[in-house]
């Protein structure tokens, strides 16, 4: 159990466009997700945790308005990157923690690979 | 000094050795450590979990804790070249003193292990 999936897995778009990645906890309910960011060659960088029905918490530095998170259920979990640019080309990964579990541990999806033109 | 903190790699080991992965944290109130996995390109994939002092083993994987010292490590026993991978320590995030769910990740450490 505990697998966490991620669609698409690796999209390209032009300079201004938005993108939404999905996030889904396929045999589990995810009380808590996470989103990351990872740049070639460094660490894991959290965006943003959100749980289910309510607004999500952003890191500091992070533009809430350019980066839109949805927890609409507990098993799915949206990522709107808007208007997107050069800039924001990174490795996106989601994460999920089950809600039956004390121990936070996190459950991570196969990331999406943004590439903006 | 770093919330948490991995010994510096990359670490290098002959295939069927024993790898010895070292991490330490700052925050006493921490109660949930994990070791991930991750390949490049790839994400991080959870292989060990410990949240008592002392050895927990899972197949080569053997995770150790001491809440007194504030140190958790990962050994990989009969290190096999497929184990190469950057190993993230990860504890759970502390806020007003207490635990909650955001984990705080090192920063890596690269495994090579060379045929």
């Amino acid at each position: 159990g505990a697998v966490v999936s991620q669609h698409p897995s690796r999209v390209i778009c032009k300079s201004g466009t938005s993108v939404k990645i999905e996030c889904r906890s396929l045999d589990f309910q995810a009380t808590t997700m996470f989103w990351y960011r990872q740049f070639p060659k460094q660490s894991l960088m959290l965006m943003a945790t959100s749980n289910e029905g309510s607004k999500a918490t952003y890191e500091q530095g992070v533009e809430k308005d350019k980066f839109l998170i949805n927890h609409a259920s507990l098993t799915l979990s949206t990522l709107t990157v808007t208007s997107a640019h050069p800039e924001d080309s990174s490795f996106y990964i989601c994460s999920a923690s089950r809600g039956d579990s004390s121990y936070n541990e996190q459950f991570f999806g196969p990331g999406t690979r943004l590439t903006v033109l | 000094q770093k919330e948490v903190e991995q010994n510096s790699g990359p670490l290098s080991v002959p295939e069927g050795a024993i790898a010895s992965l070292n991490c330490t944290y700052s925050d006493r109130v921490s109660q949930s450590f994990f070791w991930y996995r991750q390949y490049s390109g790839k994400s991080p994939e959870l292989i060990m979990s410990i949240y008592s002092n002392g050895d927990k083993e899972d197949g080569r994987f053997t995770a150790q804790l001491n809440k007194a010292s504030q140190y958790v490590s990962l050994l990989i026993r009969d290190s096999q070249p497929s184990d190469s991978a950057t190993y993230l320590c990860a504890v759970n995030g502390v806020r007003g003193g207490t635990s909650y769910g955001k984990l705080t990740f090192g920063q890596g450490t690269i495994l090579t292990v060379h045929p």
